[in-house]
């Protein structure tokens, strides 16, 4: 079955760029009927959306952070990444990735990886 | 954005007890709701999607309904696996947003 995995840095100097990638296994990224999500908790605080990516390279992304964030895709490799520059202390967060499934009535995160905790500090 | 609100946001239950959670969009995203369950340092996992559709696996004792701007899961006959945080969410609109969670704790 389809899991995804994330790495990158635990830890990111403040104004510098958060660098993350999520692989995916046991299926393709290039399926049709799925984006790929990035979603990030803050300690104690509940879920944000961050964005999503097509493996045409659609992307959608909060407005929020609109600014500082970049998705792309490597269908060669089955994987995609987030890229958040310009961090604060206020980025510091579990950051996970997840398959976001399309169905006639919306979509859902319905595969998430195991998160990966990133801490933002000089 | 569309505001997503839980209520209560915790609440104590028994084994065996039915509890249900509320949400409620700042408004209408007809049925692009759904729900998710997540447990102390692990990944949320999807329950109901579409408002009332029960994810593969998921147990029948949970439940989903609603539509418009007020929805509500409903788990019938609380097992002590369930004690967890609930979250909705909403998939209407850009940005997607959850409600800010349910702590269901044993009594």
């Amino acid at each position: 079955q389809v899991q995804l995995q994330e790495s990158g840095p635990g830890l990111v100097k403040p104004s510098e760029t958060l660098s993350l990638t999520c692989t995916v296994s046991g299926g393709s990224i290039s399926s049709s009927g799925h984006y790929w999500a990035w979603i990030r908790q803050p300690p104690g605080k509940g879920l944000e959306w961050i964005g999503k990516i097509y493996f045409g390279g659609t992307t959608y992304y909060n407005p929020s952070l609109k600014s500082r964030v970049t998705l792309s895709v490597d269908t060669s490799r089955n994987q995609f990444s987030l890229r958040l520059n310009s961090v604060t202390a206020a980025d510091t967060a579990v950051y996970y990735c997840a398959r976001d499934r399309l169905w006639p009535q919306g979509d859902a995160f319905d595969i998430w990886g195991q998160g990966t905790v990133v801490a933002v500090s000089s | 954005d569309i505001q997503m609100t839980q209520s209560p946001s915790s609440l104590s239950a028994s084994v065996g007890d039915r509890v249900t959670i509320t949400c409620r969009a700042s408004q209408a995203i007809s049925s692009y709701l759904n729900w998710y369950q997540q447990k102390a340092g692990k990944a949320p996992k999807l329950l109901i999607f579409a408002a009332s559709s029960l994810q593969r696996g998921v147990p029948s004792r949970f439940r989903g309904s609603g539509s418009g701007t007020d929805f509500t899961l409903t788990i019938n006959s609380l097992q002590p696996e369930d004690f967890a945080t609930y979250y909705c969410q909403q998939s209407s609109s850009t940005p997607s947003t959850f409600g800010q969670g349910t702590r269901l704790e044993i009594k």
